[in-house]
């Protein structure tokens, strides 16, 4: 258990909706990443946030948005959804203190199903 | 951009023979971070291992190795003596003084019992 989590675990949906991801990290780490994971581009950064505030951002559509809440949980907002959105959504977790000893750890992901 | 390859889709080998795992970065930083992540088939991302752009040391974890050399910006892995747990995507990872973690496209490895 990497101490990070992700609701839902699945969610389905219909082109043109909006959804929502949250993830919690692990306790203590102040930054949280989103990741999309689609079946032929790996993983694909999406965008970082650090104590709340956003610090880099990956390719990451205008049709989806993210934050991060005082009490440092994130989520993820899908709007507009099309069927190219269906893929595993993983958020991952860090102290934010890259020069040290630090990792990613990872949710296990929502499996985001648009129809 | 920078990115990160790993040329290898997917591997296939026996149980017990030996299978590395090429990994190729791109940077401009003088400092970087490179790491391996394994994704089973139950879908979670495990770190494996984090190496600093400034220490070229070799590591040996038991059957898992890692081969790093800045000048071909490489960062192979190796496993010895591959059991059918062995089985997942394997991802190389880049990060940086920039906060972005890159990832590679994975290797799917499948150890055939």
């Amino acid at each position: 258990d990497s101490g990070v989590t992700q609701t839902p675990k699945h969610l389905i949906t219909a082109t043109g909706q909006r959804v929502t991801l949250r993830c919690s990290p692990r306790s203590g780490d102040l930054s949280v990443y989103w990741y999309q994971q689609s079946l032929d581009q790996g993983l694909q950064f999406l965008i970082q946030y650090y104590n709340g505030e956003e610090r880099a951002k990956g390719n990451i559509l205008e049709r989806f948005s993210a934050q991060q809440f005082p009490d440092l949980h994130s989520e993820l907002n899908l709007s507009s959804l099309e069927l190219g959105d269906s893929a595993l959504y993983f958020c991952a977790s860090s102290t934010g203190q890259v020069a040290t000893n630090e990792k990613l750890f990872f949710g296990s992901g929502t499996q985001l199903s648009v129809l | 951009a920078q990115k990160v390859t790993q040329a290898q889709t997917e591997i296939s080998v026996v149980e017990k023979e030996d299978v590395t795992l090429d990994c190729v970065y791109e940077t401009r930083d003088t400092t970087y971070y490179l790491f391996w992540y394994k994704q089973p088939p139950s879908g979670e991302l495990v770190f494996l291992i984090r190496r600093n752009s400034f220490d070229e040391q070799n590591e040996i974890s038991g059957r898992y190795s890692w081969n790093f050399q800045k000048s071909t910006s490489s960062f192979n892995f190796t496993i010895t003596a591959s059991q059918v747990v062995d089985s997942a995507v394997y991802f190389c990872a880049r990060g940086s003084g920039t906060y972005k973690y890159i990832f590679g496209t994975g290797t799917r490895l499948k150890v055939l019992a």
